[in-house]
């Protein structure tokens, strides 16, 4: 498998307009998770999903955040408008519900807004 | 609620010297996990080891070792014979082994291995 793989790595787009991050994690894997990384604040969970269902979103800070995972294979994180304190490092993850099993994250999404 | 704390600033340690790392962490579930993840200047996450809250023996992978005391809820992560490439940001994280397990994470901590 080729690990969790996101899209773009790479995302500089103008105040207002919106950003769709996407994520494919590892084929079997049950649980996904959409993080936010900042200096400031450190490495937030924005929300996570279990056999595609959002279990829990209270990390999304605001309504102009929304997530999707229409499928095993795929899954969404949409600002929309995008303003530039959104700027930061969205990484996501997978991992394998049962013990021992480790978080796998991608290499991460770097957003910029200008 | 789930809450890891990572309060060290910033660590430095001599090359080839061992450093702990510490984590303490807050839970009310019975059944848990632990984890400590490095992230080099790069970004990538990258997984070191895990400590299961049954787990009679601390956890050791290589050079990590993971030093559990539940009844204090912490959950040091020892690094021996430290290499310039350990310099890097290190993460505790835990997550309940039940159904619905949520991932959180500490702030992390800076480590910076001299020559």
């Amino acid at each position: 498998d080729a690990g969790v793989i996101q899209s773009p790595r790479h995302e500089v787009t103008e105040m207002g307009q919106e950003v769709t991050l996407r994520c494919k994690p590892i084929s079997g894997h049950d649980y996904l998770f959409w993080y936010r990384q900042t200096m400031m604040r450190g490495l937030e969970l924005l929300i996570y999903f279990n056999n595609n269902v959002p279990i829990d979103d209270s990390g999304m800070p605001e309504d102009r955040f929304s997530a999707k995972m229409p499928n095993a294979s795929f899954s969404t994180l949409k600002i929309q408008p995008s303003e530039p304190r959104d700027s930061a490092v969205y990484f996501c993850a997978s991992s394998l519900s049962g013990k021992n099993t480790e978080a796998f994250f991608g290499q991460g999404t770097r957003l910029t807004v200008v | 609620a789930q809450k890891i704390t990572q309060t060290q600033p910033g660590m430095f340690v001599q090359e080839k010297e061992a450093v702990t790392l510490d984590c303490t962490y807050d839970t009310s579930d019975q059944s848990y996990g632990l984890f400590w993840y490095k992230q080099p200047s790069s970004g990538e996450m990258i997984f070191l080891i895990y400590q299961g809250s049954y787990d009679e023996q601390n956890a050791t992978e290589g050079r990590y070792s993971l030093n559990f005391q539940k009844a204090r809820k912490s959950a040091n992560l020892v690094i021996s014979a430290s290499q310039l490439g350990d310099s890097a940001m290190y993460f505790c994280a835990m997550t309940s082994t039940g159904a619905n397990s949520k991932l959180t994470f500490g702030k992390g901590i800076t480590l910076s291995v001299r020559p």
